[in-house]
């Protein structure tokens, strides 16, 4: 199955810096998803961008698109301690009839107040 | 409130053993998947669930058996066969299993098998 790769693996920023994540994937998506994790939970929904769509904004958080170059990016703006947690991009991988997402191994992003 | 409950939080198993993991949602989503995480690693998928009476095999079945007999549930058995059972599994949910259908998660379930 297809994977995100997540780069960098590890970011570790200031409070008030903004925190930027990249996502590459292998193959034509219908849309690719970001998620986040904090330590020993379950994953949050955070954005779905289409792949129609090049830019989508929800509240700090600023994801884009580059189908030529199979990649997104997830921009925090002014990062918060509360900010700390790991990132994954989803893409929607097409098996027997539905689209399954399936993950890149994350962005361990800390953020030091 | 809506959610998916995974429990229990924490489990332990010998080696040999057998163990159900539950998963029970109030969502009425028709899609249910199992994902299992190991340390750095990304979300493999185990199994998942387009709707009831129905699951079809991940990436990394093997070891593994699931069951969807009521739309709310879709418990996970580790098996013996399985080599190396120790990791955070994760379940979710969705509406369904098309395009643009993001995933609710549940917290996890950490299982320690010695």
């Amino acid at each position: 199955s297809q994977q995100g790769e997540e780069d960098p693996q590890a970011l570790s920023i200031q409070e008030g810096e903004n925190a930027t994540m990249n996502c590459s994937y292998k193959t034509s998506i219908n849309n690719l998803q970001w998620y986040r994790q904090n330590s020993g939970r379950g994953l949050v929904h955070l954005i779905l961008i289409r792949s129609n769509e090049r830019e989508k904004h929800s509240g700090r958080l600023r994801v884009t698109l580059d189908t030529s170059k199979k990649s997104s990016s997830l921009l925090i703006t002014a990062s918060r301690a509360a900010d700390t947690a790991s990132y994954f991009c989803a893409t929607d991988d097409w098996e027997g009839g539905s689209y399954i997402p399936t993950f890149g191994r994350g962005t361990s992003l800390i953020v030091h107040p | 409130d809506g959610g998916i409950t995974q429990s229990p939080k924490y489990l332990f198993r010998k080696e040999g053993q057998n163990v159900t993991l539950s998963c029970e949602q109030n969502l009425n989503h028709d899609a249910m998947y199992w994902y299992r995480q190991d340390p750095g690693q990304g979300l493999r998928l185990i199994y998942y669930s387009q709707i009831v009476n129905d699951f079809q095999k991940g990436d990394i079945a093997e070891g593994y058996s699931v069951s969807r007999e009521k739309k709310e549930s879709f418990p996970l058995t580790v098996t013996s066969a399985q080599k190396n059972p120790t990791a955070f599994y994760l379940c979710a949910s969705s509406p369904h299993t098309g395009e643009n259908s993001p995933l609710h998660f549940g917290n996890g379930t950490r299982l320690t098998v010695t």
